[in-house]
């Protein structure tokens, strides 16, 4: 089946600095989401994103299909985007169409 | 528009009880999902469905069954809980795609 891998693992930032998360995936996909889990365990989607980019207020993501990755980017990081942060994908083939694949996530914890 | 709930959001068991645990959305949406997450890992699928009376099993089915016999509700149950099954559980329904997810159930096996 599809790998999902995403870098860093983990991330310490400063209130107010930039970052960009990392996914990997090993085959071609239907669809990508983005999602925030924050501390209380919430999952809250961020970003619904197969291909092309996007952007919603400091977030933005980037999915370049072809050669099988997303970027998320995060500028002027707030205590509150403190969470992880996963990447998951959804199959177009076997037993992974229609089922979300996730990977481990980024644990961002952003320091006041 | 409640969108996705669950219901218990928490729970203890005992080794060896069952319980059931209910998800139901408001958004018509044909398609809904089991999925459990274990400490430091993304979510995996246990059961998903595709339509009212349609189930099928994902990646980590075992231990569990679940039932679609009503378009906005998806139930999941342990017949026979196991520490193993000491996990969070989230729901979620799709449509269009893109997946959205409830706010999950604790579930403790002891």
């Amino acid at each position: 089946g599809i790998q999902v891998e995403q870098s860093p693992p983990d991330l310490i930032l400063q209130e107010g600095a930039n970052s960009t998360l990392r996914c990997n995936f090993s085959d071609s996909v239907n669809n990508l989401q983005w999602f925030h889990q924050n501390p209380w365990g919430q999952l809250i989607n961020l970003f619904y994103i197969p291909s092309g980019t996007k952007q919603n207020g400091r977030l933005s993501a980037t999915t370049v299909a072809t050669e099988r990755y997303s970027l998320l980017y995060i500028s002027s990081s707030q205590t509150t985007d403190s969470g992880v942060y996963f990447c998951a994908v959804e199959g177009n083939y076997g037993g992974s169409q229609g089922n979300l694949i996730f990977g481990k996530g980024t644990k961002l914890s952003v320091k006041p | 528009n409640a969108g996705v709930t669950q219901t218990p959001k928490f729970r203890v068991l005992k080794t060896g009880q069952s319980m059931t645990l209910l998800c139901a959305q408001d958004m018509n949406h044909e398609y809904m999902y089991w999925y459990r997450q274990d400490p430091g890992m993304g979510l995996r699928l246990i059961h998903y469905s595709v339509g009212e009376g349609t189930t099928a099993k994902g990646e980590v089915p075992d231990g569990y069954n679940v039932s679609r016999l009503k378009k906005q509700n998806f139930l999941l149950g342990l017949e026979s809980a196991a520490p193993s099954q000491t996990s969070v559980y989230f729901c979620a329904s799709k449509v269009s795609g893109e997946q959205y997810f409830g706010p999950g159930t604790r579930l403790t096996v002891t």
